[in-house]
């Protein structure tokens, strides 16, 4: 069964300061991954996907990720974290489950920023 | 881009009354809604995926009897929560797939708060 596991439960970083949130993913097949963040009493905005290809992938915001296959990671990173920023930041893996696909969130990473 | 709203935002019933979520793809027909709950602090957990036309498929664990979900139209989904009690409070959430796009892409509404009093 597939799973992921964000191992940070909480992370503060001053504004200004580069930012790397971790997920690691367990899943048999290409992994389809996902980054998501969720401001306070919303739902889930999509900040980047990977499906194939290029294995840096670019979001919005000023994120990125880097899938690294050999290390089952795909890791969100930013150079420069804005105080906006300060949020819940969910790693998820896409699976075929019977006759639907269905995403595997991990457990979120809060983030906070010092000004 | 693809939006997704849900109605109400935040609701409080009393103990032993139903209440309904609705969930709209208000941009786009969505063939497969899928329904998540939050706790305070937690993840997202998958309750049901909801395919138009079709019985919702339910995960592991879930009531289908105390959560009833409704796909009638390729744009609304519904969530009713049954006879609902208070460690029925939670954050519902609801996500669509735009069958236009690539797969596991899924949009996802704004959340609604149940309280249970």
């Amino acid at each position: 069964a597939q799973s992921v596991t964000q191992p940070d439960i909480h992370i503060t970083v001053s504004e200004g300061a580069s930012l790397e949130l971790r997920c690691n993913y367990s899943y048999g097949a290409t992994p389809y991954l996902f980054w998501y963040v969720q401001s306070p009493g919303q739902g889930l905005q999509l900040l980047l996907k990977y499906f194939s290809g290029d294995t840096l992938v670019q979001g919005i915001k000023g994120f990125e990720a880097e899938f690294k296959r050999s290390q089952s990671s795909f890791n969100l990173r930013k150079p420069s974290v804005h105080w906006s920023d300060a949020a819940e930041y969910f790693c998820a893996v896409g699976s075929f489950s019977g006759t639907a696909s269905k995403l595997t969130f991990g457990t979120g990473t809060r983030l906070q920023v010092t000004l | 881009g693809a939006v997704v709203s849900q109605h109400p935002s935040w609701v409080i019933c009393k103990s032993g009354t139903s209440v309904k979520i609705e969930c709209r793809s208000l941009d786009f027909q969505a063939t497969t809604m899928f329904w998540y709950r939050q706790f305070p602090k937690q993840s997202l957990m998958l309750m049901a995926t909801s395919n138009e036309g079709s019985k919702a498929t339910y995960e592991q664990g879930v009531e289908k009897d105390k959560f009833l979900i409704n796909h009638a139209s390729l744009t609304l989904s519904t969530l009713t929560v049954t006879s609902a009690h208070p460690e029925d409070s939670s954050f519902y959430i609801c996500s669509a797939r735009d069958p236009s796009g690539r797969a596991y892409e899924q949009y996802f509404g704004p959340g609604t708060r149940l309280t249970v009093t």
